[in-house]
């Protein structure tokens, strides 16, 4: 069984502060690191896939690191907006490199207050 | 644009009962997907269509069966559920099946409780 953890569980922060949270995974046969915004009550959203050592996304506010050599993704939220409370998964794929390998973190929640 | 499409989003069967999860998507993805959501745990995948006429087991399977019925649509189904079947059941669908070119869509999906 893989170990893909998510810190911190939760985190409430306010309005226009920024934040990041941090995904940690197996450093060894890395084939891709996925993160998801998941909203109370909707589905899962892509937010970004990353498959290379020191890759950067970027999607408005919302940005992600990635560090296959020691395992961790870091995902920033950049003066959060209460729209931005939601829960954020991020998956594993090694490996076959095939998606029905992914493993899911738990998740990281959100909640951006006024 | 419907993308991922589930029914139904709510189920209350009995111990014992059976019934099928539908699942449709319109995106013309070849790779389909139903993952079960507990809490404290992460999505863990319970089948997985990597194409259409192929079916495999994912880390969860037991106590499941699915149906690849076409290209858009993919089936699950619990012949007898039992209480630890409480879940939410998420389908999901993707270009093709390799982690790094596809992102994964869901469905809304589809809260069943046993009881």
């Amino acid at each position: 069984i893989l170990n893909v953890e998510q810190s911190p569980q939760s985190l409430h922060v306010q309005e226009g502060d920024s934040t990041n949270f941090t995904c940690s995974f197996p450093s060894s046969n890395f084939y891709a690191l996925h993160w998801y915004r998941w909203e109370t009550a909707k589905s899962p959203e892509a937010l970004f896939v990353m498959t290379l050592n020191g890759d950067e996304k970027k999607k408005g506010r919302i940005s992600a690191t990635l560090n296959t050599k020691e395992g961790y993704s870091y995902l920033y939220i950049k003066g959060s907006q209460p729209e931005d409370s939601a829960t954020y998964l991020c998956a594993f794929g090694g490996y076959t490199g095939t998606a029905s390998k992914l493993t899911f973190g738990t998740g990281t929640r959100l909640q951006v207050t006024l | 644009n419907a993308g991922v499409t589930q029914t139904p989003k709510f189920q209350v069967l009995k111990t014992g009962q059976s019934m099928t999860l539908q699942c449709a998507q319109d995106m013309n993805h070849n790779s389909m997907y139903w993952y079960r959501q507990d809490p404290g745990m992460g999505l863990r995948l319970i089948y997985y269509s990597a194409s259409e006429g192929t079916t495999d087991k994912g880390e969860v399977p037991n106590g499941y069966n699915v149906s690849r019925l076409n290209k858009r649509e993919f089936s699950l189904r619990l012949e007898s559920a039992a209480p630890s079947q409480t879940s939410v059941y998420f389908c999901a669908s993707s270009r093709d099946i390799l982690a790094g070119a596809n992102v994964l869509t869901f469905g809304a999906g589809s809260r069943l409780t046993v009881l």
